[in-house]
């Protein structure tokens, strides 16, 4: 089935580790997005990919980092995972030109539980 | 600065009756208008969308009502259905920023 597919599913980490999240599409998007979900704050942009080589932040990006290699994944990283950053991390993707991305729907992965202890 | 207000944060609904989310937007550039569907333990999808040039949309029991002068834009589920009961987003996107802006969320609950 085409979509997005997230792994781990869910995962308990040490502060201080170093986690990579990842996230691959089958449906040849040229967009790609990291959102974390937190109760109350609903879905914030931690950053985004417009085409494969490039790379943006969103409105929570510190404390992560992405890279776009290649069309397909988008794997996102804590450098030094913190309490602040438990939470649920989903992949999304979206269509379109590469110049304009408005109006077009983003597919989402089902996340990843992450519990930093 | 929240750009997509939303509320209720939470809505209990009967059987059959009319589920109402609403909206509000600050900025004027966004031209597009989704809801999302979120059911527990999976990831928003994509249930509806609507651009400025219309008032209203509609598929099957869930209707999008677009304001362009008050800013708002609403969802209403008719004959709401125990399996409605999900958590439902408003977003916008539009002009230079065509990421999309979430709303925080509304959690709605359909008795049966």
């Amino acid at each position: 089935i085409a979509g997005i597919t997230q792994a781990p599913t869910s995962q308990i980490l040490a502060a201080g580790r170093r986690m990579t999240l990842r996230c691959t599409q089958d449906m040849r998007h040229n967009a790609m997005y990291w959102y974390r979900q937190d109760l109350g704050l609903g879905l914030r942009l931690i950053h985004y990919s417009n085409t494969a080589g490039t790379t943006g932040k969103g409105e929570v990006p510190d404390g992560y980092s992405v890279s776009r290699a290649n069309t397909d994944d988008f794997p996102l990283t804590l450098a030094s995972a913190v309490p602040s950053q438990t939470s649920v991390y989903f992949c999304a993707s979206s269509g379109g030109p590469a110049e304009r991305y408005s109006n077009q729907p983003q597919h989402f992965g089902d996340g990843t539980r992450l519990s930093i202890l | 600065q929240q750009q997509v207000k939303q509320s209720p944060q939470s809505l209990i609904v009967q059987k059959g009756g009319i589920s109402i989310i609403n909206c509000a937007y600050e900025n004027t550039a966004f031209d597009y208008f989704p809801w999302y569907q979120q059911f527990p333990g999976k990831g928003p999808a994509l249930l509806i969308a609507i651009r400025p040039d219309v008032s209203e949309k509609k598929e099957g029991r869930f209707t999008i009502s677009f304001n362009k002068s008050a800013k708002q834009f609403s969802l209403h589920i008719m004959d709401s259905q125990p399996g409605d009961s999900a958590t439902y987003f408003c977003a916008a996107s539009g002009g230079s920023n065509y990421k999309l802006t979430f709303g925080k969320g509304t959690l709605l609950t359909v008795n049966p």
